[in-house]
Formats: structure tokens, sequence, C-alpha cells
């Protein structure tokens, strides 16, 4: 089974607006982490925000907030007020306690349209 | 603002040739990841150290490509002989790998090496 997966392959999202890109997981461990990257045009993978799975609260960075949702599995990336500069690639990621590895999804491709 | 560097950003090379790639890892972590980036399979891990220690190669063709540290400030990742089926955009990433902290540990990763193999 796939330990991250990503859905949508390609969205699209009006400038100003938030938008919502889907990442479910699944992992036996009781203790992991979830991330998520950013995959600008350039090439280069930004960090932009984690979530333990022991997290009480939501987290947020800026604009980016994780809609964790434990019990579904899944840790949606919600992006407020898009900006140009959202557009890219984004890649959903979980690390379990036991071991160093990194599991990632297959990416969602964002595009902001002005 | 520390960074994990690679060289060379971009490496074209005629198939059979040896390409080494290089990392340095952010000072003071102690995990280094390889991967591998195309269009078809997307992220592969190839490879993965914790204080310089290889715990997990099995992502990497054994017969052609290696990964070492030869210490705490440099990973390598060498392709002998390379192939056309090699190129890609590969990156390394580090972590501080604190394992009383368990999965809290995020990556940072360099802004990779585009290497094609002609």
């Amino acid at each position: 089974a796939q330990k991250i997966t990503q859905t949508q392959p390609g969205m699209f999202v009006q400038e100003k607006e938030a938008v919502t890109l889907d990442c479910t997981y699944d992992t036996s461990d009781p203790s992991y982490g979830l991330f998520w990257y950013k995959q600008p045009s350039s090439g280069e993978m930004i960090f932009l925000i984690y979530q333990g799975s022991y997290d009480q609260q939501n987290a947020t960075e800026g604009r980016y907030s994780l809609n964790f949702q434990k019990a579904r599995k899944s840790a949606n990336l919600v992006i407020s007020a898009s900006q140009l500069g959202d557009s890219a690639m984004y890649f959903c990621a979980m690390r379990e306690a036991l071991g160093n590895q990194f599991y990632f999804g297959t990416g969602t491709s964002l595009t902001v349209i002005p | 603002d520390a960074r994990v560097t690679q060289t060379p950003r971009h490496k074209v090379t005629e198939m059979g040739q040896e390409v080494t790639m290089r990392c340095q890892p952010i000072l003071g972590h102690n995990t280094v990841f390889w991967y591998r980036q195309t269009m078809m399979q997307g992220l592969e891990l190839l490879a993965y150290f914790r204080n310089r220690a290889p715990l997990d190669d099995s992502g990497m063709p054994k017969d052609r490509f290696s990964a070492e540290m030869p210490d705490a400030t440099l990973a390598t990742l060498k392709i002998q002989p390379s192939e056309p089926r090699d190129s890609a955009v590969y990156f390394c990433a580090s972590g501080k790998g604190d394992s009383s902290r368990g999965s809290t540990d995020t990556q940072y990763f360099g802004p990779g090496t585009r290497l094609t193999v002609l």
C-alpha cells in the first residue's frame, strides 16, 4: 500500500482565494510526522509545515495550515489568500518514528490564476 | 542562514563516464539522504546515512551507484559507469536525526544536481 497518497495531480485556484491540497497516509506506527514541501519551477524543495501525530492543534505557518484529521489519516494543506508565487508542485511526506526514512507522495501541481 | 549545498548544480556527461555528486549537509545535522527525481518515477530514495553510517541503500542500483560520507561535512554519490537512464535531478537532504524526538525531524533539501547522460 502507498504510504502517502495525493489524489490531485493538478489544481487551479484564483489569486487571493484559498485552496486545499489533499493528502492521505497509511501507517500503523502511533508516532509519526507529516510534512509538506513546495517545489517551484526552479526545482528546489522548500519545507513548508510540519504536523506531529500527537499534536492536538493543527499546525499553521503564515498562510499555510495543515488540516489534520487523524482518524481519517488525512493531512491536507490549506493555503489561504493564494498568490501567484504559490504556483508550484506540492509534496506531502511522512516520517514514522521507527526509522529515518521519509515517504513522499506523487505531488500536486498548483496553478494560481491572476 | 544554514543550507544544504550540492555540487555541481548541472552535469552533462557521456554514457560510460564516472559522475560524482557532492553534498555538504547543514552543520550539526547527522542524517543525510540522497534522492533521485524524474518525471516518470517522482522522488525516489536512494540512500540515507545516520552519523555517517549507511542505514539503507536499498534504493540504489548497487552495480553502478555508491554513496559515502567521508566525514560529517561531506556526502558523495557516485555513478560508474553512467547510463542515459540515470538522467535525473539528484537531491541531497539533511536532518538532525534526533532519535529522542522520533518522527519530528525535518529534512532540508539542497538545490539538487541536474544530471544529463548522453
